[in-house]
């Protein structure tokens, strides 16, 4: 199993509300990353969680708060989101699959749209 | 910061061959990847070569580093209409990615 899932695949948001975007993945993977990819743009690092801690914060606004539960799982609570905020948010896994060495594996996104 | 550089876009006809080109800066990078995105969806990994690798080849896909040049290449031989993709090259390590801008291969009949 080399997946990642990511939920919702859709999501539209009001300023004002809260959720929160989720990434599972079952490979035993120890770091896991989440990025934000704007229309015909290469995706950009937001975060990395390395054994449940993070590790890396690309300055992102504190109005992303990641979370990462257990191994497995990683989520991202969205809160006072602004319309630039719209974007397809990527997970990826980090880990050695069946190309025999370390590799990101990605998940197909959230497309986040904030009114 | 490391760079990567590719050109934004690439038309071919189905059944000939691509090829994207893209250079890079990092000369650290282990290895070197290609990663495709077709519309809507995630990052699919395609390939990656091993930064002392001159080519490896992996059915309809080529790969060629110059390693001197810091120049990396992707062949797709015999492109179909589902191939139609952004195709990303990225150096770095599996830990660290430096994306290139993406090129969008448009297919036609």
């Amino acid at each position: 199993d080399t997946e990642v899932t990511q939920t919702p695949k859709h999501l539209v948001m009001g300023m004002t509300n809260k959720k929160s975007l989720k990434c599972e993945q079952h490979m035993g993977h120890r770091a896991m990353y989440w990025y934000k990819q704007k229309a015909k743009k290469p995706p950009e690092l937001m975060f990395v969680y390395s054994y449940e801690k993070l590790s890396i914060n690309e300055s992102v606004p504190s109005r992303f708060s990641p979370e990462c539960p257990n191994s497995s799982l990683l989520n991202l609570h969205l809160h006072a989101l602004q319309p630039e905020d719209s974007a397809l948010y990527l997970c990826a896994s980090v880990g050695q699959g069946e190309v025999g060495t370390d590799t990101q594996y990605f998940g197909p996104g959230t497309r986040l749209t904030v009114l | 910061g490391e760079d990567v550089e590719q050109s934004l876009f690439l038309s071919v006809r189905e059944g000939d061959s691509s090829v994207i080109n893209c250079t890079y800066t990092d000369s650290s990078s282990t290895y070197l990847y290609w990663y495709k995105q077709e519309p809507g969806a995630g990052l699919q990994l395609l390939t990656y070569i091993f930064s002392n690798m001159d080519m490896k080849q992996d059915q309809r896909l080529t790969v060629l580093l110059n390693k001197k040049d810091k120049h990396l290449s992707l062949r797709i031989a015999d492109t179909q209409t589902g191939d139609s993709a952004i195709y990303f090259c990225i150096s770095g390590t599996a830990s660290k990615l430096t994306f290139g801008t993406g090129t969008r291969l448009q297919v036609t009949l």
